[in-house]
């Protein structure tokens, strides 16, 4: 067990649709960052926030955005959503501002299926 | 440009046999690098890091690695593998950025383990 926790663990939706994905970071940690994985592309990093901030964005479309609340859990919102948007999100977190030397830690996942 | 290379999608080995997933990087200073393990419906999990001192690094469920700066490599080996081996590999490299840091990942490479 990561100790870190995503709901849901499946989400089935319909194209257009706008769907939530939350994530709760190991107690202590105040980073998270948001990956999408799937078959065609791998596992892409999506974007980080420490501690409340938007700290490093990768390859996040401008129909997704996300947030880190106050009590460090963060949200991801994926709207109009497409065929393609179909893919397992995880969630990730580490104790400090993160990246090239601490270890993530990841989540199980949510895997979003587009109908 | 940063990058990391897993150049074997799709390894078969035999359980009880060796085992070696190679990595290579690319990076301008001294690297922080990463083995992640993905078992199938799970997220990843950590098993081990380099930061710096012994190049070779031993991680959990007895893998270890070693970092090879001549040849920019940090590749995965276990003596003897077990069937609950069979798994997705990733590799990843810490990288800065000024303030953008981040891990650079692999594609992976998928693990079978035959009986």
């Amino acid at each position: 067990d990561s100790g870190v926790t995503q709901t849901p663990k499946h989400l089935i939706t319909a194209t257009g649709q706008r769907v939530t994905l939350r994530c709760s970071p190991r107690s202590g940690d105040l980073s998270v960052y948001w990956y999408q994985q799937s078959l065609d592309q791998g596992l892409q990093f999506l974007i980080h926030y420490y501690n409340g901030e938007e700290r490093a964005k990768g390859n996040i479309l401008e129909r997704f955005s996300a947030q880190q609340f106050p009590d460090l859990h963060s949200e991801l919102n994926l709207s109009s959503l497409e065929l393609g948007d179909s893919a397992l999100y995880f969630c990730a977190s580490s104790v400090g501002l993160g990246g090239s030397d601490q270890p993530q830690h990841f989540g199980d996942g949510t895997r979003l299926s587009i109908l | 440009a940063q990058s990391v290379t897993q150049p074997d999608i799709h390894i078969t080995v035999s359980e009880g046999a060796s085992l070696e997933l190679r990595c290579n990087y690319s990076y301008g200073a001294t690297p922080y690098l990463f083995w992640y393990v993905q078992s199938p419906g799970q997220g990843l999990q950590l098993l081990l890091k380099y930061f710096s001192g012994d190049t070779l690094v031993q991680g959990i469920k007895g893998f270890e690695a070693e970092f090879k700066r001549s040849q920019s490599s940090f590749n995965l080996r276990k003596p003897s593998v077990h069937w609950s081996d069979a798994a997705e590999y990733f590799c990843a490299v810490g990288a800065d950025a000024g303030n953008n840091r981040k891990l650079i990942w692999g594609l992976g490479t998928s693990l079978a383990v035959n009986p």
